[in-house]
């Protein structure tokens, strides 16, 4: 079955950089694209950038444009995401997350949603 | 940007009871790029239904969804305790994927 499996929590001083690591397994990985997401504490579920794990290309949100860095490295199955300059509020779960693009049956259109979860990386941002 | 915003905050009902959860967009989208999840304390999210009314595998059919344009529903037929949760919505929209802040499912 398709599992993502994170990297152990991390803390680090404001201003510091931080790399999480996403293990994918149970698919072929270079055929799907991988999100990014964090929740901070209490908070709702924030969007940060995907990369097509084909091809490399990435995309993010623009809140972190400068700041935020996807990679991948596929014959390692792995994704990754740095994060630089930190401050508290970045302080979060982060998740990575598959991406489905399925084709619509009878249809020239696609579905495209997130399927699978990893398993929660923890960094806290504190001095 | 699209902006999602979902309504109630926050639903209280008995088991049994029907809920009726909303994800209105800020602008017409395509109801192929809609999709609801599920989050238990604790827990990643869970994908419900993709498409706006396709449930995924695996989830009870006591979840459906429906919409198009700007006004997506999700609807818990008849609600069980294990349903106690906070429910997104998800847009991949033209720039960028959008969440929407969530409603909370409490089961009285």
């Amino acid at each position: 079955q398709v599992q993502l499996v994170q990297s152990g929590a991390e803390v680090r001083r404001p201003g510091a950089s931080v790399r999480v690591s996403c293990k994918a397994s149970g698919y072929t990985f270079s055929t799907s694209s991988m999100h990014w997401v964090r929740q901070a504490p209490g908070q709702g579920l924030e969007w940060l950038g995907w990369i097509n794990a084909g091809n490399g290309n990435t995309q993010y949100s623009q809140n972190f444009q400068g700041r935020l860095t996807i990679t991948r490295d596929t014959s390692a199955t792995t994704v990754y995401l740095d994060l630089s300059s930190l401050t508290s509020a970045d302080t979060a779960v982060y998740f990575c997350a598959r991406d489905r693009t399925v084709a619509v049956p009878f249809s020239p259109n696609y579905f495209h949603y997130i399927d699978v979860w990893g398993t929660g990386t923890t960094v806290t941002v504190s001095s | 940007e699209i902006v999602l915003t979902q309504s109630p905050g926050t639903l209280s009902l008995f088991p049994g009871e029907r809920a009726t959860l909303s994800c209105r967009t800020s602008q017409s989208v395509t109801s192929f790029h809609l999709a609801w999840y599920q989050q238990k304390v604790g827990q990643a999210p869970r994908l419900l239904v993709y498409g706006a009314s396709n449930r995924a595998t695996g989830i009870p059919d006591r979840f459906s969804g429906s919409g198009s344009g700007t006004d997506f529903t999700l609807t818990i037929s008849r609600l069980e305790p294990e349903d106690c949760a906070v429910y997104y919505c998800l847009l991949f929209g033209p720039s960028s994927w959008t969440f929407g802040r969530g409603t909370k499912v409490e089961i009285k």
